[in-house]
């Protein structure tokens, strides 16, 4: 366990339904990070926040996606129109500072029928 | 997209034996770092090396850099069932932005058999 924890750790929803995600960072971290990672492959960056501020968004993060931090504590990601495409596992990941260890919670898999 | 690829794709040993992974990566870093993913799990630190040391040590592990080549190796000594996992190298690159985002290779799968 390190201190990250996300909910759902399973979503199974039918395409075009609006999911909605929640990663709790290690409580001091003012970093915070969400990648996306599919079968066989290693996580990609979607989005990173310091503290309340989203400062940067990957190309993969498109329209239908969007994620907040209001209180520069925990975060939630939102995927509206659903798509099969959709489906994989949402990492979160917090840090410290910009150059320490990310730490990553459980993941929510998601299935998108 | 994935800067590192780790090789071998797959690696199947007997416990006791050493476990060696290699990740070559693209573009100047400033630190790599190792995880492992058991199956369906998120991703636990192993190890940081920062772009001017060439070996590090942890515990079984061992980590080499080679920024000339652009490559790194994962070394697992003395190997144990509980060992089994996928291993994935990540750098971190400067984007456009302040983000320290981690770009991972598509990682290698070990298993280790009793």
């Amino acid at each position: 366990d390190t201190g990250v924890s996300q909910d759902p750790r399973h979503k199974i929803t039918k395409r075009g339904q609006n999911v909605t995600f929640r990663c709790d960072p290690i409580s001091e971290h003012n970093r915070l990070y969400w990648y996306r990672q599919t079968l066989g492959q290693g996580p990609e960056f979607l989005t990173y926040f310091q503290n309340e501020a989203q400062l940067e968004k990957s190309r993969l993060l498109s329209d239908r996606f969007s994620a907040e931090r209001p209180k520069g504590s925990f975060s939630t990601l939102e995927i509206q129109r659903t798509e099969q495409g959709d489906s994989a596992m949402y990492l979160c990941a917090s840090s410290f500072t910009q150059k320490d260890t990310q730490y990553f919670g459980p993941g929510t898999r998601l299935t998108v029928l | 997209s994935q800067q590192g690829e780790e090789d071998p794709q797959a690696l199947s040993i007997q416990e006791g034996e050493n476990a060696t992974m290699n990740c070559s990566y693209k573009t100047s870093i400033n630190n790599l770092q190792w995880y492992r993913q058991n199956s369906g799990r998120g991703l636990v630190h192993l190890i940081l090396i920062r772009s001017n040391e060439r070996e590090k040590h942890s515990g079984r592990l061992r980590v080499t850099l080679d920024t000339s080549k652009k490559s790194s190796s994962l070394l697992i000594t003395a190997s144990r069932a509980a060992d089994t996992a996928s291993y994935f190298c990540a750098t971190d690159s400067i984007s456009s932005g302040s983000a320290r985002q981690l770009t991972f290779g598509s990682g290698t799968q070990l298993t280790v058999l009793p």
